[in-house]
């Protein structure tokens, strides 16, 4: 049990269909991050939200729609998605200084298997 | 622009060994460093970190030396265990920023 919990593990969708995937931390952080895991790539951050406003967008593309609601709730709304977007998608949170910046680490849910028809 | 890469991609050990996973970074204003964990169906698992500020700190069973000369990150577990079979990733972080950069990972096999 890591603290941070993602739904679904897995997702199969087609191009046109529009999807959500939901992240939960009980860790009592007050930011959230969503990354994407490709084989033989780093990790690509895509998105970092920090009390509940985003502070980072890494010019991700608009089919990639992120929701913080509140501080232990983050959401990635899919739509129109293409075959490279198959991917595990992994969210973390951790505790910020305030504007996110943090020198504490990151703690990461399991992800969500991502596979486009 | 940042880098964080893995000395090698793969990493077999005799279980009882120890093993030392490295990392090199190019980024000298990097000043905070984790490592992680990731076994197969899971997410990376927080292992342990080093700030700028110390060239050693120690975990259970686990050892991160910081060479900021040369810039390179080490991982050293000791008496390795079949468990410890996994991805193990370096990741980095500037002063003032909040992204983390990651390497492509070390998998790391024990043999029973």
């Amino acid at each position: 049990e890591t603290g941070v919990t993602q739904t679904p593990r897995h997702l199969v969708m087609g191009m046109t269909n529009k999807k959500s995937l939901k992240c939960e931390q009980h860790l009592g952080h007050n930011a959230m991050y969503w990354y994407k895991q490709s084989a033989k790539k780093p990790l690509e951050l895509m998105f970092v939200y920090s009390l509940e406003e985003r502070v980072e967008n890494n010019s991700v593309p608009s089919r990639f729609s992120p929701e913080c609601p509140n501080s232990s709730h983050l959401f990635l709304h899919l739509h129109t998605l293409q075959p490279e977007d198959s991917a595990l998608y992994l969210c973390a949170s951790s505790q910020d200084h305030g504007g996110g910046v943090s020198n504490q680490p990151q703690h990461f849910g399991d992800g969500t298997r991502l596979s486009i028809l | 622009g940042e880098s964080v890469g893995l000395h090698l991609p793969t990493l077999s050990v005799q279980e009882g060994d120890n093993s030392i996973i490295n990392c090199a970074y190019s980024n000298s204003a990097s000043d905070y460093f984790i490592w992680y964990k990731q076994e197969s169906g899971k997410g990376p698992q927080f292992i342990i970190d080093i700030r700028s500020n110390m060239d050693k700190r120690q975990g259970q069973r686990v050892t991160v030396l910081l060479n900021k000369t040369v810039k390179h990150l080490s991982l050293q577990i000791a008496a390795t265990q079949p468990g410890d079979s996994a991805v193990y990733f370096c990741a980095e972080r500037q002063t003032g920023a909040n992204n983390l950069f990651f390497g492509t990972g070390t998998r790391l096999t024990v043999i029973p």
